[in-house]
């Protein structure tokens, strides 16, 4: 069985610092890892995704995220936080063989402070 | 090319009365996914469907809950008697048939049961 492990449910940065948001996965087998983003009563959008190769991802806005394998993780960081990151982040993991259904950790909301 | 639709945004119903909650993937997917997001927890996986078929209901609640995907038309998810415990954000997914790796959301819809 596949798990999401969001270490912090609340982060808060000041405007301009370094956004680090953690995510540890629990599988078997290396699974695929996605990193979403949802503004208060909106929609999901995706942020990055690793399925394989190169193991450090680009995503949108500026966000980037690294897997490690040895360590489990799938940690989402943006080197200078804006007032415009203020959302929930959700980190998930999907397999193809279980129909790539997204299993997601509880969330974690990032606050911006001016 | 639209994104995926979902209708109506917000739903109202009364207990014990029938909820439908509409989904229109993105031109071309054929693959939908929906998902539940209850107050104070995350997203949890309800059912994934091609056109016709339900591949996986592992999530759905066993009673009341239905979903299908007609080969014409809109998904839809269809709650009959429906409890204050089924208040939450329901969300649609949709991925095409050659990358089901990724999904891509709807806005949602919230519905609240009075």
């Amino acid at each position: 069985a596949q798990s999401v492990t969001q270490l912090g449910s609340h982060v808060s940065v000041s405007e301009g610092a370094l956004v680090l948001l953690r995510c540890n996965y629990s599988s078997s087998v290396p699974p695929y890892l996605f990193w979403y983003v949802q503004y208060p009563n909106q929609g999901l959008q995706l942020l990055l995704k690793y399925t394989t190769g190169a193991t450090l991802v680009k995503g949108i806005n500026g966000f980037e995220a690294e897997f490690k394998k040895s360590e489990t993780s799938f940690h989402l960081t943006k080197p200078s936080a804006h007032m415009s990151d203020a959302a929930e982040y959700f980190c998930a993991v999907s397999r193809q063989e279980y129909g790539n259904k997204l299993v997601f950790g509880a969330g974690t909301i990032l606050r911006v402070k001016s | 090319n639209a994104g995926v639709m979902q209708n109506p945004r917000h739903l109202v119903r009364r207990r014990g009365q029938e909820a439908r909650l509409r989904c229109s993937p993105m031109k071309g997917h054929s693959h939908v996914y929906w998902y539940r997001q209850l107050p104070e927890e995350g997203l949890k996986f309800m059912v994934y469907l091609q056109k016709e078929n339900i591949i996986d209901e592992s999530g759905m609640p066993k009673e009341r809950f239905s979903a299908e995907f007609p080969k014409e038309g809109p998904s839809i998810l269809r709650i009959q008697q429906v409890v204050r415990g089924d208040s939450a954000a329901y969300f649609c997914a949709s991925s095409p048939p050659q990358r089901t790796d990724t999904q891509y959301f709807g806005p949602g819809t919230r519905l609240t049961v009075l």
